[in-house]
């Protein structure tokens, strides 16, 4: 089984600086997919970043990405250059590449971009 | 890009009574549809797995005859809430794979639909 761990429930960051949110998985799959998505006040699941466990390559979407550390089972999300708009939970998941693209999330942070 | 429809976004029901659900991918076909619950302040939870022409997985712990998932078609799944009550209030999300992705492809997200049973 796939377990997914957020262990800051709560941030903040003061607009224009830069936060980074924790996440670590446990998996035995060497081929597996980990995910951020945003989930503003709308409720409305975001994509925000994605990694495939194979590439040693960070990746990164404009002001967001990762430091993804396979051996330490570590994922992590660096937003810079917060903005009032990226205030919401963030949830991390991951998928096996056979699992049928079941998601497994992460408990989620919520995070608070302070103007 | 893919898109989710997932109706109602917010229904209030009488206890004892059914609700229904709907998902649809308006412009790809998903042969695969993943039923989740969010409670509040809390993350998702996946309930079922629908898959198109067949009987859903659901998850342990997920009541089969209390949430009926149907996935007639390839565009189409829905959750039926059966003799809801308060404790089954909460914030149900659906999501979708188009069937021609990729394995590292994301998941579609609908808005979800906020469920209160009185």
């Amino acid at each position: 089984a796939q377990t997914v761990t957020q262990s800051q429930p709560e941030m903040s960051v003061q607009e224009a600086e830069t936060v980074t949110l924790s996440c670590t998985y446990d998996t035995s799959e060497n081929n597996y997919y980990l995910f951020w998505y945003k989930q503003p006040p709308s409720r409305q699941m975001i994509l925000v970043i994605r990694q495939e466990a194979y590439k040693q390559q960070n990746a990164t979407e404009n002001r967001f990405s990762v430091n993804f550390q396979k051996a330490a089972k570590s994922f992590s999300l660096k937003i810079s250059d917060s903005q009032l708009g990226d205030t919401a939970m963030y949830f991390c998941a991951s998928y096996k590449n056979n699992a049928g693209n079941m998601l497994t999330f992460g408990g989620g942070t919520r995070l608070m971009v302070k103007p | 890009g893919a898109v989710v429809s997932q109706h109602p976004s917010r229904v209030i029901c009488k206890s004892g009574t059914s609700v229904k659900i709907e998902c649809r991918s308006l412009d790809f076909q998903a042969t695969t549809m993943f039923w989740y619950r969010q409670f509040p302040k809390q993350s998702l939870m996946l309930m079922a797995t629908s898959n198109e022409g067949s009987k859903a997985t659901y998850e342990q712990g997920v009541e089969k005859d209390k949430f009926l998932i149907n996935h007639a078609s390839l565009t189409l799944s829905t959750l039926t809430v059966t003799s809801a009550h308060p404790e089954d209030s909460s914030f149900y999300i659906c999501s979708a794979r188009s069937w021609g992705d990729g394995p590292n492809s994301p998941l579609h997200f609908g808005n979800g639909t906020r469920l209160t049973v009185t």
